[in-house]
């Protein structure tokens, strides 16, 4: 039971377009949800973050917007680089300041490939 | 600044057979995970430590053994290799700082092919 989904595969974008990513989840004791980016034959490296309490959060090209009531988030880069073709997966965590702790359930990432 | 080191990057085993995927990290992190990707699936915890002495499992810990001696090391057991363990392991190190959750640092991976 895949409890975090990214549905699409895969994005294609034009540079200086902007990307958006979708994720699902199904769990509704998840509050807290990141965004990872991963290069071939990297590990994935931290992108972004929200709290369940806030509905967006903004640094530099990204944002991540979260629809609790429709267990929905977003990531969204604008505008989009060449360099950003990678695979961007989304993660969440429950009780975060808890015993969950580190324990993240990941989705099954999503290819984007910026065109020049 | 090495980060999160693992070893060995590449593998071929035979069923049967056991191994160890070692890793490192030389941040002083108190939180120590491991990984797998397979095609389709995302990353799925297999188990994680918060220190020294302290382990616990994750979503597919079955096959799979490990232990924390020390903060700097947590290595991975695979005690009798299956096909079914023919993926790429990430081991993911993390501290425990105020309003910090789940800011994972990843090693670079360890592809394991069993036949």
């Amino acid at each position: 039971d895949q409890q975090v989904k990214q549905n699409s595969p895969s994005l294609s974008v034009q540079e200086g377009r902007i990307s958006i990513l979708n994720c699902d989840y199904t769990n509704s004791m998840f509050d807290y949800f990141l965004w990872y980016k991963k290069y071939p034959a990297e590990g994935p490296t931290f992108l972004i973050s929200i709290s369940s309490i806030k509905d967006k959060n903004e640094d530099g090209r990204f944002t991540v917007f979260l629809n609790k009531s429709a267990k929905h988030l977003s990531l969204h880069i604008v505008p989009s680089q060449p360099g950003d073709s990678a695979v961007y997966f989304c993660a969440a965590s429950e009780d975060a300041g808890g015993t969950s702790y580190g324990k993240l359930t990941f989705g099954q990432g999503t290819i984007l490939t910026v065109h020049p | 600044n090495a980060g999160v080191t693992q070893t060995p990057k590449f593998q071929v085993l035979k069923t049967g057979q056991s191994m160890t995927l070692q890793c490192a990290q030389d941040m002083n992190h108190e939180y120590m995970s491991w990984y797998r990707q397979d095609p389709g699936m995302g990353l799925r915890l297999i188990h994680y430590s918060v220190g020294a002495g302290i382990t616990d499992q994750g979503e597919v810990p079955n096959g799979y053994n490990v232990s924390r001696s020390t903060t700097e090391d947590f290595p991975l057991r695979l005690l009798s290799a299956a096909p079914s363990q023919t993926s790429v392991y990430f081991c993911a190190s993390s501290s425990f700082l105020a309003g910090d959750v789940g800011e994972l640092f990843f090693g670079e991976g360890s592809r394991l092919t069993v036949l």
